[in-house]
């Protein structure tokens, strides 16, 4: 099965910051990836699909981008509710295997 | 809006088996086109697939649970199902429903419902 690693699994940034967290797959997935906020006691919401399509309603601040076993996520500019962990998940093919989750802090 | 709801014991027995509803409003499970789901997540930890089912029955499940897990469909009640077999305290997790679209993401999920293995 195709493993998904993110990196780092922890950060802290400013408010204002440009955030960047990885996520790398084992095997290339073509841009079959989609990123998700978890915020704390919360569900977990989707951000992005097909790797660098926001979902309808999330802040123009988020991003995706990469293709194959490479993909990025970005905030431009961190805002304080954007506290969360972060997790990647790939959907090419089952089992639909999520990334272990980048926990975001403010400084 | 579709919107989902978990439902079953808070609570099971070591070696017992973990059973789960999921409740679908706002959608009919027997349109097609999506991929109803179950999803873990142990405390404090990160998000574990659990499987899938489509309308038509068809399963897919996580290698490493697959010999202990079912999800079936009632298309009549709009629910499908989560049964986990011979839990232990390793099982403890907040269980998730969702509903995944035809090309695998998850775009809607239920609140999740913590399920404690201890006798």
């Amino acid at each position: 099965d195709i493993q998904m690693t993110q990196s780092p699994s922890s950060l802290s940034a400013s408010v204002g910051d440009r955030v960047t967290i990885t996520c790398r797959a084992s095997q290339g997935i073509s841009n079959y990836l989609a990123w998700y906020q978890q915020k704390p006691g919360k569900v977990p919401k989707l951000l992005i699909y097909a790797a660098s399509t926001l979902q309808s309603g999330v802040p123009s601040r988020f991003s995706g981008s990469g293709s194959g076993t490479d993909f990025t996520l970005t905030i431009s500019s961190l805002q304080p509710e954007d506290v969360a962990t972060y997790y990647c998940q790939k959907y090419n093919s089952a089992p639909r295997t999520f990334g272990q989750g980048t926990k975001l802090e403010i400084k | 809006q579709v919107q989902l709801q978990e439902s079953g014991p808070g609570l099971v027995k070591p070696s017992q088996t973990l059973s789960l509803t999921c409740t679908v409003s706002g959608g009919s499970i027997s349109s097609g086109g999506y991929y109803w789901s179950w999803i873990r997540q142990h405390p404090g930890k990160g998000l574990e697939w659990i499987g899938y089912i489509y309308y038509s029955g068809s399963t897919y499940y996580n290698p490493s649970l697959k010999s202990r897990v079912t999800i079936s469909v009632d298309t009549s009640k709009n629910q499908f199902s989560l049964k986990l077999s011979s839990v232990t305290a390793a099982d403890t997790a907040v269980y998730y429903c969702a509903r995944g679209f035809s090309s695998g993401y998850y775009g809607y999920w239920g609140q999740g419902t913590l399920v404690t293995v201890s006798s």
